[in-house]
């Protein structure tokens, strides 16, 4: 089984200004990483994932996100925030065995309302 | 590609009555999941079809839950004699067989009062 800790449930942060949002995960096999954004009254959307390869994944609207095994974690970064990045993410893993016939069961973790002021 | 499309956005019902949202996939999608966000929570997997196959089903989902997948394309979940606790977001999501990445829906957001 796996599990997955976001420690922040809220990061506020200025305009222009860096962020990071949180996750670690606990996994006795190797997973698929991933992080979602979800804005208010919406579903999920699939910011960047982690399958393989490079350990530093970036997405087209300037997040990024570096994958740790030593520290099990994937937290993701953008060096500049835009008031349209407030929105709560969530960081998800999904283990490489998945479910009876393949398909692939996300893990959430708790979720990271980042909230972009003036 | 319109995506996943989930009916109806936002239902409000009295506790004890059932209830009944759908979910359309993307159409070459196989895979088809449902899961429950409760507020101040991430989504918890509840079950999970391939084709019209119901595979896994989440510990999660009592016996006043079901869900089908008649012939492998659009997915309903009911829910019999609503609780207040099973106020949450229900999504749906699809994903390719062989793929990774899962698409999700809107959400359909039950209340019961």
């Amino acid at each position: 089984a796996q599990s997955v800790t976001q420690l922040d449930s809220q990061v506020p942060v200025f305009e222009e200004a860096p962020v990071e949002l949180r996750c670690n995960y606990s996994s006795s096999v190797s997973v698929y990483l991933f992080w979602y954004v979800q804005y208010p009254n919406q579903g999920l959307q699939l910011l960047l994932k982690y399958l393989s390869g490079s350990t530093l994944v970036e997405s087209i609207n300037g997040f990024e996100a570096e994958f740790n095994k030593s520290q099990t974690s994937f937290h993701l970064r953008k060096p500049s925030v835009h008031i349209s990045d407030t929105a709560e993410y969530f960081c998800a893993v999904s283990d490489l065995s998945g479910l009876t016939g393949g398909g692939n069961k996300l893990t959430f973790g708790t979720g990271t309302q980042l909230k972009v002021e003036l | 590609d319109t995506g996943v499309s989930q009916d109806p956005r936002h239902k409000i019902t009295k506790r004890g009555q059932n209830v009944t949202f759908r979910c359309d996939p993307i159409s070459e999608h196989n895979r088809l999941y449902w899961y429950r966000q409760t507020l101040g929570q991430g989504p918890e997997f509840l079950t999970y079809f391939q084709n019209e196959a119901q595979l896994e089903k989440s510990r999660l989902l009592s016996d006043r839950f079901s869900a089908e997948r008649p012939k492998g394309s659009f997915s309903t979940l009911e829910i019999q004699r609503t609780e207040q606790g099973d106020s949450a977001m229900y999504l749906c999501a699809s994903s390719l067989g062989g793929g990774i990445e899962a698409f999700f829906g809107q959400g359909t957001r039950l209340t019961v009062v």
